[in-house]
C-alpha cells in the first residue's frame, strides 16, 4: 500500500441500510478527514480525527459516524443510510493540522449512490 | 460567513496562459490552496500561499493578496492534459479547510 486507500470504490445502497466507508493511510499522517463532494458543490468536511483516539465534527456530520482507533484507519459509517447521502467521499490524510503547508493527500474516492 | 468564490468553467486553447481567479472571505486566515482534480479522480496538491506575492512552480504559479482576499492560479503553455477542475481552498483561524466549488478548465486544440 502506498498513500491512502479507500473502500469501497463503488456501492449502491437501499435506503435504511447501514454502510461503512474504510480508509487506511501508510504515511503515518497524525490528521485525517472524511469529505464529500457533490456536483455545484465545494468539498465539505464529515468528520475528522487530528490524532489516533480523537474525532470532531466538521460542517456536515449529520447522519455519519467515525472511529479512530490507531493512526492507520479511520472509517466512516452511515448508519442508516438515506438518498440525500449519495456522493462521492474521499477520504484524506495531512502529517500536521495547522503547521507547514497542510498539504492533504487524497484517497480515490468512494462513489455512494443511496436508492 | 466564510466564502469562496471562482468561475464554474473556463475554456483555453492549447499552447496558451490561463488564469483562475479566486476570492474568498473567511474567519482567520492561514494560507490558501489550490489543488487539481481530473474528472473521476481524487484531488492533488498543486500550491499553498501565504505571504502576499507570486510562487512560480514550473508552468503553475499562484498569486495571493491578502488584503484583497485575492488569488490566482496562472496556467502557462497549456497542454491536453490539464483539462481538470481547479479547487481553490482556504484555511481560516481554525485551521479548517473551506472550499471553493471548483472551476472546470477546458483545453482546446
Amino acid at each position: 500500500i502506498a498513500g491512502i486507500t479507500q473502500a469501497p470504490t463503488s456501492q449502491i445502497l437501499a435506503a435504511g441500510r447501514r454502510m461503512t466507508l474504510r480508509c487506511t493511510q501508510d504515511m503515518r499522517h497524525n490528521a485525517m478527514y472524511w469529505y464529500r463532494q457533490d456536483l455545484g458543490l465545494g468539498l465539505r468536511l464529515i468528520h475528522y480525527s487530528n490524532t489516533a483516539g480523537t474525532t470532531g465534527k466538521g460542517e456536515v456530520p449529520d447522519g455519519y459516524s467515525v472511529s479512530r482507533a490507531n493512526t492507520d484507519d479511520f472509517p466512516l459509517t452511515l448508519a442508516s443510510a438515506v438518498p440525500s447521502q449519495t456522493s462521492v467521499y474521499f477520504c484524506a490524510s495531512s502529517d500536521s493540522r495547522g503547521l507547514g503547508t497542510g498539504e492533504l493527500f487524497f484517497g480515490e474516492g468512494s462513489r455512494l449512490t443511496v436508492l | 460567513g466564510q466564502n469562496i468564490d471562482q468561475p464554474t468553467e473556463m475554456t483555453a486553447t492549447e499552447g496558451a496562459i490561463v488564469q483562475i481567479n479566486c476570492t474568498y472571505q473567511t474567519s482567520g486566515f492561514n494560507g490558501l490552496f489550490w489543488y487539481q482534480q481530473h474528472a473521476g479522480e481524487a484531488p492533488t496538491f498543486l500550491s499553498y500561499n501565504v505571504l502576499d506575492g507570486l510562487e512560480e512552480k514550473g508552468r503553475f504559479s499562484s498569486f495571493l493578496s491578502r488584503s484583497k482576499g485575492y488569488s490566482y492560479l496562472l496556467l502557462k503553455e497549456l497542454q491536453m492534459k490539464d483539462s481538470a477542475s481547479y479547487l481553490c481552498a482556504t484555511m481560516d483561524s481554525n485551521y479548517q479547510l473551506i472550499w471553493g466549488a471548483g472551476t472546470k478548465l477546458i483545453i482546446k486544440p
